[in-house]
């Protein structure tokens, strides 16, 4: 199957810091990118849909201001934690779709572990 | 809206023994149908899909799993666990009225005993 790449697989950084998790999908362009949270123990919940060259599309509940997200190539989408805070640790997983709608299957990233201190 | 259950949290099997994951989805209309697993720090690879051609399909490491809409379902079962097969199991749901979105399920936690 096609390749998504996550980068960094973990970070630890200081509360009040901004942190960049990086989406990249090696093989294929992607139309459209996803961001997801995972508590501990508990499934995947959708932050965020990220289309190339346009401004995403936050779930409810999702602080745009807080997570930014750029998808400014076809290959590349970025998640930007800012002001991070310890209640922001979690493991941030991407997937990537290369097609437009229907039964495309998205390729998820290796995921990124974020600890605040 | 569209929503996914899974029966059981944990799941614990012998080595050999049947695998058998539950999932039941609501949907007005069948939606596209996944299985994904998920190894401990990783994220996510698909296992199989159903998207409405046949009603049994098959996957990789031996998974397969039956759409059947009557009951609303898609259990997933491997006929022999191995223990490579502990791991973390989402089945997730997609509707295109839902604008293509993945919804999760809570995920099953398996044990595979030796």
């Amino acid at each position: 199957g096609a390749v998504v790449s996550q980068h960094p697989s973990r970070v630890i950084c200081k509360s009040g810091t901004s942190v960049k998790i990086e989406c990249r999908s090696l093989d294929f362009q992607a139309t459209t990118m996803f961001w997801y949270r995972q508590f501990p123990k508990q499934s995947l919940m959708l932050m965020a849909t990220s289309n190339e060259g346009s401004k995403a599309t936050y779930e409810q509940g999702v602080e745009k201001d807080k997570f930014l997200i750029n998808h400014a190539s076809l290959t590349l989408s970025t998640l930007t934690v800012t002001s991070a805070h310890p209640e922001d640790s979690s493991f941030y997983i991407c997937s990537a779709r290369p097609g437009p709608e229907g039964n495309t299957e998205a390729f998820f990233g290796q995921g990124t572990r974020l600890t605040v201190v | 809206a569209q929503s996914v259950t899974q029966l059981g949290s944990h799941v614990s099997v012998s080595e050999g023994a049947l695998v058998l994951l539950r999932c039941n989805y609501s949907s007005s209309v069948p939606p596209y149908l996944f299985w994904y697993v998920q190894y401990p720090n990783q994220g996510l690879q698909l296992l199989l899909k159903y998207t409405s051609a046949a009603t049994l399909v098959k996957g990789i490491n031996g998974f397969e799993a039956e759409f059947k809409k009557s009951e609303t379902s898609f259990h997933l079962t491997k006929p022999s666990a191995h223990m490579s097969d502990a791991a973390e199991y989402f089945c997730a749901v997609k509707l295109k009225a839902a604008g293509n979105k993945l919804t999760f399920g809570g995920g099953t936690r398996v044990l595979v005993k030796p």
